[in-house]
């Protein structure tokens, strides 16, 4: 079936330190690839979003290409900072508006 | 533009009772899906309602249904509650239209419902 298997967390990088989080997907179709982020105390929100093979979304610094050969959509940046402290969700969309996310990845940036 | 609303913010109930939860959408948006968050299955699909229709449908037992008004707003129920039931319910609004071609409009969700089930 159709899924989403991401970067087991959790995550702990120091201010300024590259971050990527690992995404790969299954699905029967050609799907749109997101990326949701989380912050503490705050509802889901989207960070970047990708529609057709490699197209890069971008947002905040961060950066994913979806690649279809490696049915992939690694999220990036090259230096974190202390308020990108969060939970990181990555998700795909097929027909209608059924979403299918993968587990999510804690990050924690410190000082 | 006010963001998509969920009351109530927490619910403590017993097993065996019932409980609704609800959810106000982004004005113009007519898509309505509800997600359940749990630390062990992270976010699962219930269902989608787009027009008063329930147009998707995920893997859960009967015991959860929806609905969705006239004015896009929308309803969860869920009957007979577990212990495994609790979660953090989630409401996402969206401008997807079609319901044969993949979406490339992105959710946007609520706060959500905190629910325990005691």
């Amino acid at each position: 079936g159709d899924s989403v298997t991401q970067m087991e967390g959790p995550v702990t990088l120091s201010e300024e330190a590259f971050l990527t989080i690992n995404c790969t997907y299954t699905a029967t179709g050609y799907p749109s690839l997101f990326w949701y982020v989380q912050y503490p105390g705050e509802g889901l929100q989207l960070l970047l979003k990708a529609t057709k093979a490699d197209d890069k979304g971008s947002n905040k610094g961060f950066e994913a290409t979806y690649r279809k050969e490696t049915t992939s959509f690694h999220l990036e940046k090259g230096s974190v900072q202390v308020s990108d402290s969060a939970v990181y969700f990555c998700a795909l969309s097929l027909l209608g508006n059924q979403f299918y996310f993968g587990t999510g990845t804690s990050l924690t940036v410190i000082p | 533009k006010a963001g998509v609303t969920q009351t109530p913010r927490y619910l403590i109930k017993t097993r065996g009772q019932q409980v609704t939860l609800s959810c106000s959408p982004i004005s113009g948006h007519r898509s309505v899906s509800w997600y359940q968050q749990t630390p062990g299955q992270g976010l699962q699909f219930l269902f989608e309602y787009f027009s008063e229709t329930q147009r998707n449908k995920g893997n859960f037992p009967g015991r959860f249904s929806g609905r969705q008004f006239s004015n896009s707003r929308s309803e969860m129920n869920v009957s007979t509650l577990e212990l495994g039931d609790s979660a953090l319910y989630l409401c996402a609004s969206s401008l997807a239209s079609s319901r044969t071609l993949r979406s490339n409009s992105p959710l946007h969700f609520g706060n959500g419902t905190r629910l325990t089930v005691t």
